[in-house]
């Protein structure tokens, strides 16, 4: 079965800490998005890459950077973490955009 | 820009009864539809999609939905919901376009199934 595997469901971080957030697919998809889902807000993407080493800025890049040196790898990076940043986030990958695979989501507390 | 609107946030039904979560899009132009389901404290799973072809689109469990381009919605619909159907629902729209694999999604409806 394919999969997107978001490394951690958990996360409780420091302010002004920089954040790791790592997501896997196995399914060989060129396109891969990191989500942020707060409430009554719905899904916001924040950026997205459409191939290694790509990148673009979604609705909300601010206060976040990304990583694609492999194919199947695309992580979010929060370079100082602040109380703002509190959110689910969410990792898709999708080879045509015509659906995507979604992990299971990282839900990430700034103290 | 364009947008989604999911004009209901929260939808409380008794169960058996019948369900539609409402969706409109914001443009004309070409588009895919999608509906997600997402379970607490879990990633969405799609739950089905309109590419082309009939605008009667079937689902995973029970759920099916309508595209109706001149009104451009996509509502969805189950005749008899479950417990288990609780949960929210997300719609979201791919924008047809060179090089274009985004979605645009819905803020959500939270679907209440009553006992």
């Amino acid at each position: 079965d394919v999969k997107v595997t978001q490394s951690s469901r958990y996360l409780v971080k420091r302010t002004g800490e920089k954040v790791f957030l790592e997501c896997v697919q196995d399914m060989d998809h060129e396109n891969m998005f990191w989500y942020r889902q707060d409430p009554g807000l719905g899904l916001r993407l924040i950026y997205f890459s459409y191939d290694v080493k790509m990148k673009e800025k979604g609705d909300i890049p601010e206060g976040y950077s990304v990583s694609r040196e492999k194919k199947e790898r695309f992580s979010l990076i929060l370079e100082s973490a602040s109380t703002n940043q509190t959110s689910m986030y969410l990792c898709a990958s999708t080879p045509e955009g015509y659906g995507y695979t979604f992990g299971s989501g990282t839900r990430l507390t700034v103290v | 820009a364009q947008s989604v609107t999911q004009l209901d946030s929260q939808v409380p039904v008794f169960e058996e009864a019948p369900v539609e979560l409402r969706c409109n899009y914001s443009s004309s132009v070409s588009v895919y539809l999608f509906w997600y389901v997402q379970y607490p404290n879990q990633g969405l799973q799609l739950l089905l999609k309109y590419l082309s072809g009939s605008t009667l689109v079937k689902g995973i469990n029970g759920f099916e939905a309508e595209f109706n381009k001149s009104q451009t919605s996509f509502h969805l619909r189950k005749p008899s919901v479950h417990i288990s159907d609780t949960a929210e629902y997300f719609c979201a729209v791919k924008y047809s376009g060179a090089g274009s694999y985004q979605l645009t999604f819905g803020k959500g409806t939270k679907l209440s199934v009553i006992p």
